[in-house]
């Protein structure tokens, strides 16, 4: 049973442009929501992260847009540089924020065209 | 200081060895996690130390994995009769305390032929 769904796979951007990559749950107990990027050969990095309590997180060019009646989570990176190609993987732990027992999506690579 | 350290980087081993993959956390990080990410995948959960002590080894997928983080700093993923599934890229990860952000290292790539 997958309970982090993510989509797209693959996405490819031309530099400036918007990214966008989406994540469904199923379990309501969850309540933290991170999301890493990973360079390949490096371990999984945290981004930014977001609780249910808020809709919208915002660090620099990079956004959290978070529907809770949906179950549904979104990354936003703005002005995608070159240097923001790698995999995304959005994530999610369970009620209590114990953080440590995190759920991953599958991943998205991103491709910034220059 | 440094980040989390992984050895051996690579590993390849034939079906039915044993191996060991070694995490050297961040100095002071009480809390250790290991996860297994497979070609394709997110990371999956596998182990979670406080201490010295597994706080939550629900992730470990039979009794063939077992982990041990004897001093309460590095820590050892041990696997018997490794078998061609096992291969995967094995992430270590620390945290100050569980509730910390977790840092992830370059993780260990074990190939079983």
């Amino acid at each position: 049973q997958q309970q982090v769904k993510q989509s797209p796979q693959s996405l490819i951007v031309q530099k400036g442009g918007i990214s966008i990559i989406n994540c469904a749950y199923e379990n309501t107990a969850f309540d933290y929501f991170p999301w890493y990027q990973q360079f390949p050969g490096k371990g999984p990095a945290l981004l930014i992260a977001i609780r249910p309590d808020v809709s919208e997180k915002k660090e620099g060019r990079f956004t959290i847009s978070f529907n809770k009646s949906a179950k549904q989570f979104s990354l936003h990176i703005m002005d995608s540089q070159p240097g923001d190609s790698a995999t995304y993987f959005c994530a999610a732990d369970l009620s209590g924020g114990s953080n440590y027992k995190l759920t991953f999506g599958k991943g998205t690579l991103l491709t910034v065209n220059p | 200081g440094a980040g989390v350290s992984q050895t051996p980087s690579n590993k390849v081993t034939e079906k039915g060895k044993y191996v060991e993959l070694r995490c050297d956390p961040i100095s002071g990080h009480t809390a250790l996690y290991w996860y297994r990410q497979s070609l394709g995948q997110g990371p999956e959960f596998l182990i979670y130390f406080q201490g010295t002590g597994a706080a939550d080894d629900s992730g470990l997928p039979n009794d063939r994995f077992f982990a041990v983080r004897p001093e309460g700093s590095v820590s050892t993923l041990k696997i018997q009769r490794t078998e061609r599934g096992d291969s995967a890229v094995y992430l270590c990860a620390s945290s100050l305390s569980p509730n910390n952000e977790q840092f992830f290292g370059p993780g260990t790539r074990l190939t079983v032929l």
